[in-house]
């Protein structure tokens, strides 16, 4: 079945830190890939996406590229924020599943 | 403003209790879910609903009962819940379920808590 890894956390950065979260995925066919986040008592936001090999999604300074080739899906930004600081879900959903699966999600924190 | 409204905010109910949660969208979505979401663990999702019609439960015991009277609303119902049902509850909605790129939108989740 569908499956996404996604790095464990906590993450604590620096502000103006370079951030990177991985995300692998295993899925039949060909997924579209999703980042939703999470902030403090709130319900997940989507943050970016892609439907098809090398699209590149990107938001409020994150992307990430779906690569095929490594069925992956990290997500980067070049400067965080303290107002990044939040819950970060990859997932996936395949023609065949017709649902979302997500990560187990990765906590980041980030410090003035 | 996400267009999907969930309420209440926060329950507290004891084991013996009968509740309900609330979910409306307000974006013309044709698909909607129930997810739970505990502490240390990954979202679990529990229904499904396309044109009104549950396309999925996902083994969930039978103290939780899902009600779709129509593509807008979304309910919960809750009766004889034990302590681990403690969790947030979100709701989403999307165009429909046809199309996997279509994104999910969420609801900012009732806090329930089991006594």
């Amino acid at each position: 079945g569908d499956s996404v890894t996604q790095m464990e956390g906590p993450v604590t950065l620096s502000e103006e830190a370079f951030l990177t979260i991985n995300c692998t995925y295993t899925a039949t066919g060909y997924p579209s890939l999703f980042w939703y986040v999470q902030y403090p008592g709130e319900g997940l936001q989507l943050l970016l996406k892609a439907t098809k090999a090398d699209d590149k999604g990107s938001n409020k300074g994150f992307e990430a590229t779906y690569r095929k080739e490594t069925t992956s899906f990290h997500l980067e930004k070049g400067s965080v924020q303290v107002s990044d600081s939040a819950v970060y879900f990859c997932a996936l959903a395949s023609g065949s599943a017709r649902q979302l699966t997500f990560g187990s999600g990765t906590q980041l924190t980030v410090l003035p | 403003e996400t267009g999907v409204t969930q309420t209440p905010r926060h329950l507290v109910m004891g084991m013996t209790n009968k509740k309900s949660l609330k979910c409306e969208q307000h974006l013309g979505h044709n698909a909607m879910y129930w997810y739970k979401q505990s502490a240390k663990k990954p979202l679990e999702l529990m229904f499904v609903y396309n044109f009104k019609e549950q396309t999925e439960n996902n083994s969930v015991p039978s103290r939780f009962s899902p009600e779709c009277p129509n593509s807008s609303h979304l309910f919960l119902h809750l009766h004889t819940l034990q302590p681990e049902d403690s969790a947030l509850y979100l709701c989403a909605s999307s165009r429909e379920l046809a199309d996997p790129s279509y994104e999910q939108y969420f609801g900012p989740g009732t806090r329930l808590t089991v006594t």
